[in-house]
């Protein structure tokens, strides 16, 4: 079974500039998070979807950072302009929805450095 | 909110030494327990997981008991090794949705 696929592995821009992550989740899976993992940090939860629909971006910069999963399935995550404390690991993972013992399953992220 | 607290780290041990990283979490309701591992260079990935109070996740010779009363869910493990350095993440989830969320880590180093 295919993971969780992630694109780009690293990504170096320069303040203010834009940049754009994509994930594609698990076949089958309905719940899509993204997470932003700063060095020497958890994870922190940026979006969750369910299926094409946010159930949470309580978190979620909304001045510079947009997601969208069109049809439900892969999503990507943009940031413009970004800055400097932008820099982290951006994570994305996918889970069937409901049912007690659902697993998330983890891409191997998208590693941003902002210079 | 809910959250996670994690014990802060490093943890340093010698091989075969006993584990134990704390974990305490605030929760309404009754939410599922996670441990996650992130081994160097290597994505998050799932040690072991308790859905109810009382439960016990294991794996791999890792344990963890999902406690209601003290709202804790501690990773123990017996035996360590070198190989079992990395960085462990607890995790709560809740809710119809499956909201998860993370403590702050806590990195082993186990040294020969």
């Amino acid at each position: 079974e295919a993971g969780v696929a992630q694109s780009p592995r690293y990504k170096i821009i320069e303040k203010r500039q834009s940049v754009a992550f994509w994930c594609n989740p698990i076949s089958g899976h309905a719940t899509l998070y993204w997470y932003q993992q700063i060095l020497g940090q958890g994870p922190k939860l940026l979006i969750q979807f369910q299926n094409n629909g946010v159930v949470d971006d309580s978190q979620l910069p909304k001045d510079r950072f947009s997601a969208e999963r069109l049809k439900g399935v892969d999503s990507t995550l943009k940031i413009q302009p970004a800055k400097l404390e932008d820099s982290a690991v951006y994570l994305c993972a996918s889970s069937l929805a409901g049912g007690d013992s659902t697993e998330a399953f983890f891409g191997q992220g998208t590693r941003l450095t902002v210079v | 909110g809910n959250s996670v607290t994690q014990m802060e780290g490093p943890v340093t041990l010698s091989e075969e030494a006993f584990l134990t990283i704390n974990c305490t979490y605030t929760a309404t309701g009754y939410p599922s327990l996670f441990w996650y591992v992130q081994y160097p260079g290597e994505g998050l990935q799932l040690l072991l997981k308790a859905t109810k109070a009382d439960d016990k996740g294991s794996n791999k010779g890792f344990e963890a008991t999902y406690r209601k009363e003290t709202t804790s869910f501690h990773l123990e493990k017996g035996s360590v090794q070198v190989s079992d350095s990395a960085v462990y993440f607890c995790a709560l989830r809740w809710g119809g949705y499956n909201k998860l969320i993370f403590g702050a880590g806590t990195r082993l180093a186990v040294h020969p």
